[in-house]
This record gives C-alpha cells, sequence and structure tokens, in this order.
C-alpha cells in the first residue's frame, strides 16, 4: 500500500538557521507532491506545489525539492523565524479526482 | 483568494445523536469536495471524495451509513456523523477543487472539531 513518511516528528532549530524537512514515499508515483502549513486546532494552509517533471520550486523564504528516482522531497525554510514555528504536512497528489495523501506532519519549532 | 468555509467549527454532541458539518466554497465552485478526519498528532485521513450531484466515493473502512455525504450544490457540501459514538470525536475537515481552475490546487476550510460525550 501506499506509504507516506515524514522524517521526524519534530524539528526544533536556532532563529536564522534553516530549517530542513523530508518527505519519502513508497507504493506511489505520484504526479506532484504539496507541502502545507497546519497550525494548532487550524486547517491546512497551501504552501507550494512542485510536478513530478520539475526538480525545485522557490517561493519567498521557501525551497522544495522533489527527487522521483529517490522518492523524496525536501523542504527548506531559510532565515527561519518564531512565527515558522508550525507543522508542516506534505501530501502526494495525482488521483483522478484530485485526492491529496498526507504525511502525519513535522512539528517545526523555531526558537529566538 | 479562495475560501472554504465550515460549519460549525466545533460541536459537542451527545452519544446516539446525530451531527451535520457543513462546507463551503464561497467565492468558487467546486465539483468535487473532500472529507478528512484528524486525529491529534496524526495525518489528515481521507474519509469521502464528495462530488456534486452523485454518490459519494469512501475510501476503505469508512462505513458510508454512518458518515453520510450530501453534496447538493456546487458549493456545499455536508457531512453527516450518524448515531455518533465517543470514539467519532475528532477534527473533521474538508478541502474543496475549484472547478474552473486548471491545476491542482486544493482549498482547506479550518475544520471542525466534533466531541462526542
Amino acid at each position: 500500500s501506499q506509504k507516506i513518511e515524514q522524517n521526524s516528528e519534530a524539528l526544533n532549530i536556532q532563529e536564522g538557521k534553516t530549517a530542513t524537512l523530508t518527505c519519502n514515499y513508497t507504493n506511489y508515483s505520484p504526479a506532484y507532491l504539496q507541502w502545507y502549513r497546519q497550525d494548532p486546532g487550524r486547517g491546512p494552509v497551501f504552501l507550494l506545489l512542485i510536478r513530478e517533471n520539475e526538480k525545485e520550486k522557490r517561493k519567498e523564504r521557501l525551497k522544495v525539492t522533489f527527487d522521483t528516482t529517490l522518492k523524496q522531497s525536501l523542504f527548506h525554510i531559510t532565515a527561519s523565524q518564531p512565527a515558522d514555528s508550525a507543522t508542516y504536512l506534505c501530501a502526494l497528489g495525482g488521483g483522478s479526482q484530485g485526492n491529496l495523501i498526507f504525511g502525519k506532519g513535522t512539528k517545526l519549532s523555531v526558537k529566538p | 483568494g479562495a475560501v472554504v468555509s465550515q460549519h460549525p467549527s466545533w460541536v459537542i454532541c451527545k452519544s446516539g445523536t446525530s451531527v451535520k458539518i457543513e462546507c463551503r466554497s464561497l467565492d468558487f465552485q467546486a465539483t468535487t469536495m473532500f472529507w478528512y478526519r484528524q486525529f491529534p498528532k496524526q495525518s489528515l485521513m481521507l474519509m469521502a471524495t464528495s462530488n456534486e450531484g452523485s454518490k459519494a466515493t469512501y475510501e476503505q473502512g469508512v462505513e458510508k451509513d454512518k458518515f453520510l455525504i450530501n453534496h447538493a450544490s456546487l458549493t456545499l457540501s455536508t457531512l453527516t456523523v450518524t448515531s455518533a459514538h465517543p470514539e467519532d470525536s475528532s477534527f473533521y475537515i474538508c478541502s474543496a477543487r475549484d472547478t474552473l481552475l486548471s491545476g491542482n490546487t486544493i482549498y482547506f476550510g479550518e475544520g471542525s472539531w466534533l466531541t462526542v460525550v
């Protein structure tokens, strides 16, 4: 069955550093991969989408890479800020109706 | 930007009763909406795909008679938890896909907390 893993349940870093989150998947060939931010008790907020034929995508301080050979995506936040503290979800897409398969998320804490 | 609204944001109900959660796309049409459930520290689990004007498609292990889904219009889908039990207590989230936009952006609601006592 399809499986998606995000490398760690929690990640603590110092303000100003780059946070790197990992998403690995098996038994699936997604047409695209998305990253979401989720704050406690709130719905996910879309951040970035990267397609299977794209290696890298950037948006302001965010960068996503997608390696379909390794079946892995890396999500980077540069110059991290305490306001970046949240849970970040990786989601695989490509089903016929647009449904997504989510990972459990990585809780990022950025300390001032 | 596109907004998906869920109502209620939180609800407490007695065991054995039914509760309805609404999901509305406020400024776009959504032929397809998705219902997820999320337990604490767990991933979002897709429950069903709701299609306007037709029956919902349920994921394996989700009881369609317990979780009734109605997608009566292009902007509204409802999830009714029937004969709720304490184990149904969870965070329920809907998402919607903009019918008119190409691409794969899906907008999520803010979620609904259900507590069954």
